[in-house]
């Protein structure tokens, strides 16, 4: 089974602020990974979606990366602002099965 | 077009009680996901659909939870005799054609059992 963790669990930073999210993963077979936001009581919001043969992907001011040997990826944000506040999420598929296997999830708030 | 919505947002049931959440994906999305996301937590895998075949249902907890997408489009997770370990969010999802494809969410269904 797949196991995700996230690091840190919660994260506090002043606007402006480059900061870094981290996600691992136990089994480097995987298909994509996909990072998520939540916002409280909502749905999640698909951030950016990064295939196994990729190493990173950028959208906007995030930036994910993706190494498969290390197990691990990143969420770069740049230039953090309030409305960037949510539980950012990060979800692996394997190459084998059908199912995201989500990690618990970084507890971001950027204070104005 | 509009996104993926579940109804309804919110279900408070008595223990013991049967419960119908539904999900109305994108339109032609082939794949369908039910998650159950308990407080704090990350979303867990429930079942997986292509088109009205239930392809994968590992991740349902017992036999009391029940899916089902008969023509393809809306679905329904039915849990039979709730317990208190049932509350939770429950989230829909579904994707075009193809693993390769980003998953799309609902806001979720939030269950109370008391």
């Amino acid at each position: 089974k797949q196991e995700v963790t996230q690091i840190p669990a919660a994260l506090s930073v002043p606007e402006g602020e480059n900061l870094v999210l981290n996600c691992s993963f136990t089994d480097s077979a995987i298909y994509n990974l996909q990072w998520f936001r939540q916002d409280p009581g909502k749905g999640l919001t698909s951030l950016l979606l990064i295939q196994s043969s990729q190493r990173e992907q950028t959208s906007g001011r995030l930036n994910a990366s993706l190494d498969k040997s290390s197990g691990r990826s990143t969420l770069y944000i740049a230039a953090s602002q309030p409305g960037d506040s949510a539980t950012y999420l990060c979800a692996a598929r394997l190459l084998t099965g059908n199912q995201f296997y989500f990690g618990t999830g970084t507890s971001l708030t950027v204070i104005p | 077009g509009a996104g993926v919505s579940q109804s309804p947002r919110y279900k408070v049931a008595k223990r013991g009680q049967d419960v119908a959440l539904r999900c109305d994906p994108i339109s032609g999305h082939v794949s369908l996901f039910w998650y159950q996301q308990a407080l704090g937590q990350g979303p867990e895998f429930l079942t997986y659909f292509q088109n009205e075949a239930q392809l994968d249902k590992s991740g349902l907890p017992s036999d009391r939870f029940f899916a089902e997408r008969p023509e393809g489009s809306v679905s329904t997770l039915k849990i039979q005799r709730t317990q208190q370990e049932d509350s939770a969010v429950y989230l829909c999802a579904s994707s075009s054609v193809g693993l390769r494809e980003t998953q799309y969410f609902g806001p979720g269904t939030r269950l109370l059992v008391l």
